[in-house]
């Protein structure tokens, strides 16, 4: 079992519709989790943190964390074409080592094409 | 203006070759990290450094070797012992203090002639 497994995709949705990207995670002490927009040949960009059960919002993006049951969320509301990327889902180790300190367990990344 | 540089943005490399890949960040942190993303697959870590004068292999060490002088730098070789040095190298930093998100340069694309 991956430490952090996100469904490959690819995920298509039509514009203006809600694009749901999932991760679950085997560190059941993990506290941070976080969401990268990768657009094809480029670099990974940090999207949203969340640390707390529950929802966390910003803008058309919506993080739902529950620990509980070990997985992590990414809702993109009003999907544009510009949204098309790979996800990826990336968590911190709980084992409180200073040597892993911000070292994070990423996903193989969940591709999204948003079609016009 | 804070981030973090890599260079060369291209690079083409002989086989038998070593070539060194530049990190730079002026982010003050403490952390920084080399991964490896070949077509279509996932990030895989080479390379960690939580502080200067230290540092940890990752996942794929082999072949790869870093330093850690400076707090801003952290230069990776691609030594003549990795067999498929062809991919895309991203370099990141992080705090290894609060919630340590980490933040990519812009990648260095590495190819084998």
């Amino acid at each position: 079992q991956k430490e952090v497994e996100q469904n490959s995709g690819p995920l298509s949705v039509p514009e203006g519709a809600i694009a749901s990207l999932n991760c679950t995670y085997s560190d059941r002490g993990s506290q941070s989790f976080f969401w990268y927009r990768q657009y094809s040949g480029k670099s990974p960009e940090l999207i949203m943190s969340i640390y707390s059960n529950g929802d966390k919002e910003d803008g058309r993006f919506t993080a739902q964390l529950n620990k509980a049951s070990q997985y992590v969320s990414l809702l993109i509301r009003d999907s544009q074409p510009s949204d098309s990327a790979t996800y990826l889902c990336a968590v911190n180790p709980s084992d409180g080592l200073s040597t892993n300190a911000g070292k994070s367990t990423f996903g193989d990344g969940t591709t999204l094409t948003v079609k016009p | 203006d804070g981030g973090i540089t890599q260079s060369p943005k291209y690079l083409f490399r002989k086989e038998g070759q070593n070539v060194t890949l530049s990190c730079e960040q002026n982010l003050n942190h403490d952390a920084m990290y080399w991964y490896r993303q070949d077509p279509g697959q996932g990030l895989r870590l080479i390379y960690y450094s939580q502080i200067v004068n230290d540092f940890q292999k990752g996942d794929i060490a082999e072949g790869y070797s870093v330093s850690r002088e400076k707090k801003e730098s952290f230069p990776l070789t691609v030594t003549s012992a990795q067999k498929n040095p062809t991919a895309f190298y991203l370099c990141a930093s992080s705090p290894t203090s609060g919630f340590n998100e980490q933040f990519f340069g812009p990648g260095t694309r590495l190819t084998v002639l």
